[in-house]
């Protein structure tokens, strides 16, 4: 079965601070691929995607993803975090089963100080 | 305006009780989805349906049932069969294009006692 590993649970940040959020899918096909960010009190909604093209994935908020393929990664980035960046970040990918099911990591929690 | 809505936000029961979650889209999506989320946990498929009429279990359908009687409305039934139920429930929906973007409701919050 397909699995998302998400590396870190709780990350702690400094306003300005570069973030690197970790993201480990399982399947070996061809893969689609997500992040969705859920801020306090707020839907959880769609931050980027990768379905195919370029590796390098530009999302709402200044956030990137690069897929790479043979590392089986889709790391989350953000060059300078800002406090309302402070919310529970989700990775997903495609469940090659169909049904547009998606298959979720367990989270990382981000939190930046001021 | 187009979306999701759960009600209620929070729900309180007793043990051994059923309570019934809402989930209600504007979207004219086939697709609807039941996750719960647990801290440390990610989300979890309760329940799919790609089309009315139609659903299948997910990871974690045990203690679980739910219908799909109109493209809108897809309810989530929570048993007293189900041992832990104190979660954050999420509807969901999409559509059936291959797309796989989900859209997301404001959530749930049931509180068994």
């Amino acid at each position: 079965a397909q699995s998302v590993s998400q590396h870190n649970h709780h990350v702690i940040l400094s306003e300005a601070a570069s973030l690197e959020l970790g993201c480990n899918y399982s399947y070996g096909g061809t893969v689609n691929l997500f992040w969705y960010v859920q801020y306090p009190g707020q839907h959880l909604q769609l931050l980027l995607k990768y379905f195919s093209g370029d590796p390098l994935v530009k999302g709402i908020k200044g956030f990137e993803a690069e897929f790479i393929k043979s590392k089986f990664s889709f790391n989350l980035r953000k060059p300078s975090v800002q406090w309302s960046d402070t919310a529970e970040y989700f990775c997903a990918v495609a469940d090659s089963g169909g049904y547009n099911k998606l298959i979720f990591g367990a989270g990382t929690r981000l939190a930046v100080h001021p | 305006d187009g979306g999701i809505t759960q009600s209620p936000k929070y729900l309180f029961r007793k043990e051994g009780q059923n309570v019934t979650l809402s989930c209600e889209q504007n979207l004219n999506h086939d697709a609807m989805y039941w996750y719960r989320q647990d801290p440390g946990q990610g989300l979890r498929l309760i329940y799919y349906s790609q089309i009315v009429n139609d659903f299948q279990k997910g990871d974690i359908a045990e203690g679980y049932s739910v219908s799909r009687e109109k493209k809108e409305s897809f309810p989530l039934t929570v048993t007293s069969a189900q041992k832990n139920p104190t979660a954050f429930y999420l509807c969901a929906s999409s559509t059936n294009t291959g797309s796989y973007e989900q859209y997301f409701g404001p959530g749930t919050r049931l509180t068994v006692t």
